[in-house]
């Protein structure tokens, strides 16, 4: 699996847009970027997945460039409830694959 | 549906006891993993299964063993525990063409 990068820690506002850039430069050519959000005392929550350009669902947007060796995780308009840890995963499901995660990026949200 | 159902939620051990984490699934999904995450760590895996009767190692498999007879179950069993093993253990499933996980709720394991 690709290793990524991601900062260790954000800080935002409530109703801030927040941008979690994920570096992974060895990306292969079937590899899906996918992320996890987790709480604390909780498992980890599958948020998105993408392959290239965007994706947007009712939670997030990913946005991935044409080279594909970085991605970014947009949360719109942030409450206090997003406080949590982001995992940004790369890999593909080969049948026989496994989640890799690294230490994530933790989210604190301030009133 | 239960989804994914871990016991128990808490669980202290003496060193050197063994113990069995229970990890149930009503998905019918192929895939089953075990992580551990330490605390202020990211997961880490210890064992996975593909389907009932096939398993194989992750990251950290030593000092654990797995078995999957069914599609259902996926038990972690400590074989005998030490202090390293104090953590988190969540359990994990997920289908194939996808690389979407469904975790359980997390087993919180102390060895003293």
């Amino acid at each position: 699996l690709a290793k990524t990068t991601q900062p260790i820690s954000m800080d935002s506002y409530e109703g801030q847009e927040v941008n979690i850039t994920c570096s992974h430069n060895n990306i292969a050519t079937n590899d899906y970027i996918t992320w996890y959000q987790q709480f604390p005392s909780q498992g980890p929550r599958f948020i998105i997945q993408g392959y290239k350009t965007k994706v947007t669902n009712e939670v997030a947007s990913l946005f991935i460039p044409a080279d594909r060796k970085s991605s970014t995780l947009s949360l719109p308009r942030v409450s206090l409830s997003d406080t949590a840890v982001y995992y940004c995963l790369v890999g593909m499901d080969t049948g026989r694959r496994a989640l890799t995660f690294g230490s994530g990026t933790r989210l604190q949200v301030q009133p | 549906n239960a989804g994914v159902t871990q016991t128990p939620k808490f669980q202290v051990l003496k060193t050197g006891q063994s113990m069995t984490l229970q990890c149930a699934q009503d998905m019918n999904h192929e895939y089953m993993s075990w992580y551990r995450q330490d605390p202020g760590m990211g997961l880490r895996l210890i064992h996975y299964s593909v389907g009932a009767g096939i398993t194989d190692q992750g990251e950290v498999p030593n000092g654990y063993n797995v078995s999957r007879s069914t599609t259902e179950d996926f038990p972690l069993r400590l074989l005998s525990a030490a202090p390293s093993q104090t953590s988190v253990y969540f359990c994990a499933t997920g289908t194939r063409g996808t690389y979407e996980q469904y975790f359980g709720p997390g087993t919180r394991l102390t060895v003293t």
